[in-house]
């Protein structure tokens, strides 16, 4: 089963707001990422979370983690029509695996 | 600089077939992986390479089969393809040697088993 789950798995918001996406996993982790895939394309890292981690910013990203509850989520501020993709978490385990959750799909209404 | 490169981009095979999926990455990455994306399923992570010389099952191993060549390469073998296996395939590579080590994607291998 997939480790990671996004929520929720499709959102529509006006440009300029901001969107926020949540990911729960399931077992302990070295660390929890997000990427961004565009329709047809393969996908691209965006941030990166150490577990030790509760908050980390990058541009318009902002992303916190919670180890007690499992649970990770990106806040997208101002949003543009070029946010329009589908967002994936992905964590890695000791083992070194890395499992995705099976996405947000964002949509930014002109 | 390629980064990671993936061939075939489009592949359509018949029920029992075979075909290889080619990967190859120049950014010299430790780790390598294969994962399949079906519609609304995200990805599912096939089989993956820690290293040169090693192979480790993911979620969906059945049906797969995979070969790290060399540190550049790793390939996935379907030996009798099935239409379950029709889907976007992707492999990504990983450096291991420092902190923020993210994946790196290919851009896709789109198969269709009839």
């Amino acid at each position: 089963s997939q480790q990671g789950e996004e929520d929720p798995q499709a959102l529509s918001i006006q440009e300029g707001e901001n969107a926020t996406m949540n990911c729960s996993y399931k077992t302990s982790i070295n660390n929890l990422q997000w990427y961004r895939q565009n329709s047809g394309r393969g996908l691209v890292h965006l941030i990166l979370i150490r577990s030790n981690e509760r908050e980390k910013h990058s541009g318009r990203l902002r992303v916190t983690l919670d180890t007690s509850k499992k649970s990770s989520s990106l806040l997208i501020t101002a949003s543009r029509a070029a946010d329009t993709a589908s967002y994936f978490c992905a964590t890695r385990n000791r083992d070194d695996k890395i499992i995705f959750g099976k996405g947000t799909r964002l949509h930014i209404l002109p | 600089n390629a980064g990671v490169t993936q061939t075939p981009k489009f592949q359509v095979l018949k029920t029992g077939q075979s075909m290889t999926l080619q990967c190859a990455q120049d950014m010299n990455h430790n780790s390598m992986y294969w994962y399949r994306q079906d519609p609304g399923m995200g990805l599912r992570l096939i089989y993956y390479s820690a290293s040169e010389g090693t192979t480790d099952k993911g979620e969906v191993p059945n049906g797969y089969n995979v070969s790290r060549l060399n540190k550049r390469e790793f390939s996935l073998r379907l030996e009798s393809a099935a239409p379950s296996q029709t889907s976007v395939y992707f492999c990504a590579s990983r450096w291991t040697g420092g902190a923020a080590n993210v994946l790196t994607f290919g851009a896709g291998s789109r198969l269709t088993v009839l």
